[in-house]
């Protein structure tokens, strides 16, 4: 079981907005920035926001994350297809000193 | 724009240890965190620590700190991940991910991934 909680998995049609939550505690999202990843079917992780709410150039507006108290959240607009994937949150742990990576949210596109 | 190139893949002998390496090409080099992530087939993210080449100074996640080692060659641009005492349960793939400093969670761009299989 992750420190940081994730729902196992999240659905939407195309053009829909979805939203990925990722919950924690006072020692990790509650003191630290909050990075997403998005890892497609057997290739390796792509960083989509960077200090819970930036986006790295490449990466499109619909892609957007948010952060309050010791949540943060993933929002995906205009869902489309190729949308489909894992998602993981991910932060630092000072109490346990440590990267903490979410569980992991299945993306499913209907 | 940098591009990190991990080796081969692995299969070794449990209580074997494996040593993975993660070249950079291209963008700076010392001055950043190399992260090693893992990932269990069908399972999640886990981070095994990080090295800053510049000042060679290493974070190794507590779990991993008796049979994690990470290290540097600045004049090749590589880093290497060695892991000992190989299990079963050890059988991921193993990613090299670049990062701004020691801010915790933040790797940009990621290798390829190296999968490290131990079988008897």
């Amino acid at each position: 079981q992750s420190v940081l909680t994730q729902s196992p998995s999240a659905s939407g049609t195309p053009g829909q907005t979805v939203t990925i939550s990722c919950s924690g505690s006072r020692s990790n999202i509650g003191s630290y920035d909050v990075y997403w990843y998005q890892q497609l079917p057997g290739t390796a992780p792509r960083l989509l926001i960077y200090r819970s709410n930036q986006r790295p150039s490449g990466v499109p507006d619909r892609f957007s994350g948010s952060k309050s108290g010791t949540s943060a959240s993933l929002a995906i607009s205009g869902l489309r297809s190729d949308d489909e994937a894992d998602y993981y949150c991910a932060t630092w742990d000072d109490s346990l000193t440590t990267v903490l990576f979410g569980g992991g949210t299945k993306l499913t596109v209907l | 724009q940098v591009q990190l190139v991990q080796s081969g893949a692995e299969v070794k002998k449990p209580g074997s240890s494996v040593k993975v390496s993660c070249r950079a090409s291209g963008g700076t080099f010392s001055s950043y965190a190399f992260n090693w992530v893992r990932q269990a087939p069908g399972q999640g993210l886990e981070w095994l620590g990080w090295i800053i080449p510049v000042f060679g100074t290493t974070k190794t996640a507590q779990r991993f700190q008796d049979r994690v080692a990470i290290t540097a060659d600045e004049s090749t641009r590589t880093v290497y991940m060695e892991l000992t005492t190989l299990a079963s349960e050890d059988t991921a793939v193993y990613y090299c991910a670049r990062g701004p400093g020691s801010t915790g969670g933040w790797f940009d761009p990621w290798g390829q991934g190296t999968l490290v299989t131990v079988s008897s």
